[in-house]
């Protein structure tokens, strides 16, 4: 069935360094892929999305772009700030629009 | 604008106990619905999803059930629970927005924390 697999967590950088959380996923057809987020004591938001191949998502500094050759959706952010941290998770949607799978999440930790 | 509602926050139920956590969707029609569970270091795992009335596909077996009985409301139920149930209980939905190939996003509930003691 359709999956995703992120890098386990948490990830611990230090403010502006470069940041990126891998993400690859299983899938019958072309899924859309996402990557969503969740602040501490807050809920999950969608951060950034992509729906065909070689589309760049992209949001506050944030960009993972669909490669299909790899099956990947890679997050990068060039310069990481203390607020970026949070829980980000890795999803896709099935061609037909109805599962929603999430990859496991993985914590990032940004200190000064 | 649309809003979801997810209830009770927090919920501690001895074993063997039903359990009944609802949610409800405003201001969107024929949403897709989802219940998740998200246990510390196993992240989000899809328990069920229903397209419509009626509709519910299951992902895991286990002791719990889904139902939608009308169309913006979807009910995660258990006959008797287990100390396995414990967990963080998520409801979000989704919907079209567009496009040849579609642009869903999914919306998520603030969740609730059940405790099986």
């Amino acid at each position: 069935g359709d999956s995703v697999t992120q890098m386990e967590g948490p990830v611990t950088l230090s403010e502006e360094a470069f940041l990126t959380i891998n993400c690859t996923y299983t899938a019958t057809g072309y899924p859309s892929l996402f990557w969503y987020v969740q602040y501490p004591g807050e809920g999950l938001q969608l951060l950034l999305k992509a729906t065909k191949a070689d589309d760049k998502g992209s949001n506050k500094g944030f960009e993972a772009t669909y490669r299909k050759e790899t099956t990947s959706f890679h997050l990068e952010k060039g310069s990481v700030q203390v607020s970026d941290s949070a829980v980000y998770f890795c999803a896709l949607c099935d061609t037909g629009f109805q599962k929603l799978v999430f990859g496991t999440g993985t914590r990032l930790l940004v200190s000064p | 604008s649309q809003t979801i509602h997810q209830w009770p926050a927090t919920l501690v139920q001895p074993v063997g106990s039903p359990l009944s956590l609802e949610c409800t969707v405003e201001g969107t029609s024929n949403p897709n619905l989802y219940w998740y569970r998200q246990a510390a270091g196993r992240g989000l795992q899809l328990l069920f999803y229903s397209v419509g009335i009626g509709q519910i596909s299951s992902e895991v077996p286990q002791n719990l059930s889904a139902s939608r009985p009308q169309d913006r409301q979807f009910i995660l139920s258990s006959k008797k629970l287990l100390l396995s149930d414990s967990g963080f209980y998520l409801c979000a939905w989704s919907v079209l927005t567009g496009g040849a190939k579609g642009n869903t996003e999914a919306f998520f509930g603030q969740g609730t924390r059940l405790t099986v003691v």
